[in-house]
């Protein structure tokens, strides 16, 4: 049974970088994409990007500039690096097993529970 | 970007009620959406994808319908633990948002 765990800091400060990790158990990352989607309280869910086992990404445009996605296929784990925060960026970070029918249809069939991140100095 | 719009936001509903959601989208997404039920402190769950097909071991009361830009979850028989937030969402293309979700209360 695969299973997602994400990790993180809790607090950051503002202009900080956030890093947090996916530690897959389970299955290996080989085949699959990968993905991190966020959400802020009261908000609906925010997709923020994923990647190939291979190393292929997909951003989301709005936060490509600051995010940074990346696979450790020795220690199964997914990275997310986001730059420059700001109380905007406070939410509740999930990782998501992606996969995919006919090449382009994806749908994120396993998730984390999630690791909540508040940024405030 | 392509928009997502669920109604209602929230509904009220009893047990073994069926419960129906709506999700449009702004243009036509074929059958490129996904459904999941959200709960508090949980890890999400992916109920529909492909906008019809069932997840292997979420019961049958759950279904999807739909194509192009508008689509439907039905719950046939609300259960106890089926009082979630549901959203709807696209992979069309990116950044494959979500909709804004229904709460589904007692």
């Amino acid at each position: 049974q695969v299973q997602l765990q994400e990790s993180g800091p809790g607090l950051v400060k503002p202009s900080d970088t956030l890093s947090l990790t996916c530690t897959v158990s389970g299955d290996s990352l080989d085949t699959y994409y990968w993905a991190w989607i966020r959400q802020s309280p009261g908000e609906r869910p925010q997709w923020i990007a994923h990647i190939y086992y291979s190393g292929r990404t997909t951003f989301n445009p709005s936060l490509q500039s600051r995010v940074t996605i990346s696979a450790d296929r020795s220690r199964n784990q997914i990275s997310l690096r986001l730059k420059s925060v700001t109380a905007a960026d406070t939410a509740t970070y999930f990782c998501a097993r992606t996969n995919r029918y006919n090449f382009y249809n994806y749908y994120m069939d396993v998730w984390g529970r999630g690791t909540a991140v508040t940024v405030s100095s | 970007d392509i928009q997502m719009t669920q109604s209602p936001s929230s509904l009220s509903a009893s047990l073994g009620d069926r419960v129906t959601i709506s999700c449009r989208s702004s243009q036509n997404i074929g059958n490129f959406l996904n459904w999941y039920q959200f709960k508090p402190g949980r890890a999400p769950k992916l109920l529909i994808a492909i906008a019809t097909a069932l997840q292997t071991g979420v019961p049958s009361r759950f279904s999807g319908s739909g194509s192009g830009a508008d689509f439907t979850l039905t719950i046939n028989g609300l259960q106890p633990e089926d009082f979630a937030t549901y959203y709807c969402q696209h992979s069309y293309s990116v950044p494959f948002p979500f909709g804004g979700g229904t709460k589904v209360e007692i």
